[in-house]
């Protein structure tokens, strides 16, 4: 499996809503796949932000919100704040195998 | 609460194999649904995943590198080993155990700190 494609960079200003894409094969997000997202501060572990293409864990804010159309999954992130300024990676998986993207550094301006 | 620790060596020279420990506690990996895997990232790049391994001792590998990694599970200890055969310079990265389960539908919902492991001679 090779990797999800997610945009090298994407930006905005604060309180702005931006998006981030993952996209994959049939076999990546076809069937029984669940996507997920993370965000990774600089020299930090990754966070879960969204299980199963849009839930959220316990204590992940409602500005983070996920959702899926055929083979890309996005995730938007709603009223920007400086604190948003990680990496973010999507995971898709199926049939025990994980596989991630190729990551998205979220700049606010 | 779920933590997760990895350690091992932090320098290994090409061509030998690496082991990795991840201990942890907070939760049981003889519960159902209940996985731990291995991430790593090199420096600056992206996410990679190696290996899962679930409570019922099903084992998943990534393909690429299947023929490479072993990951075991000592229930009693707490902890799951993996091991990577053939180390090489381009396996330089920092290594994460995570914890899954079925509520999270295996989402990695809690990572370790991860420990950065260097191959060179």
């Amino acid at each position: 499996q090779s990797a999800l494609t997610q945009p090298a960079s994407v930006s905005g200003s604060p309180g702005q809503s931006i998006t981030i894409s993952c996209t994959g094969t049939n076999i990546d997000f076809g069937g029984y796949t669940y996507v997920s997202w993370y965000q990774q501060h600089p020299g930090k572990a990754p966070k879960l932000m969204i299980f199963d293409v849009s839930n959220r864990p316990s204590g992940v804010s409602n500005r983070f919100s996920g959702s899926k159309s055929g083979n890309t999954a996005s995730l938007t992130i709603s009223g920007l704040q400086a604190d948003d300024e990680a990496d973010y990676y999507c995971g898709s998986y199926t049939s025990g195998s994980t596989v991630f993207g190729t990551g998205t550094k979220v700049t606010v301006l | 609460q779920i933590t997760l620790k990895e350690s091992g060596p932090t320098l290994v020279k090409p061509t030998q194999t690496l082991t990795l420990t991840c201990t942890f506690s907070g939760f049981s990996l003889s519960t159902t649904g209940v996985t731990v895997g291995w991430i790593r990232q090199p420096p600056g790049k992206a996410l990679e995943w190696l290996a899962l391994i679930y409570w019922d001792g099903d084992k998943r590998y990534s393909p690429s590198l299947e023929s490479r990694l072993t990951i075991t599970k000592d229930t009693s200890k707490n902890q799951v080993v993996l091991t990577m055969t053939n180390m090489d310079p381009v396996d330089t990265a920092t290594y994460y155990c995570a914890h899954s389960d079925s509520i999270v539908d295996y989402a990695q919902d809690y990572w370790g700190q991860g420990t950065l492991v260097t191959v060179s001679s």
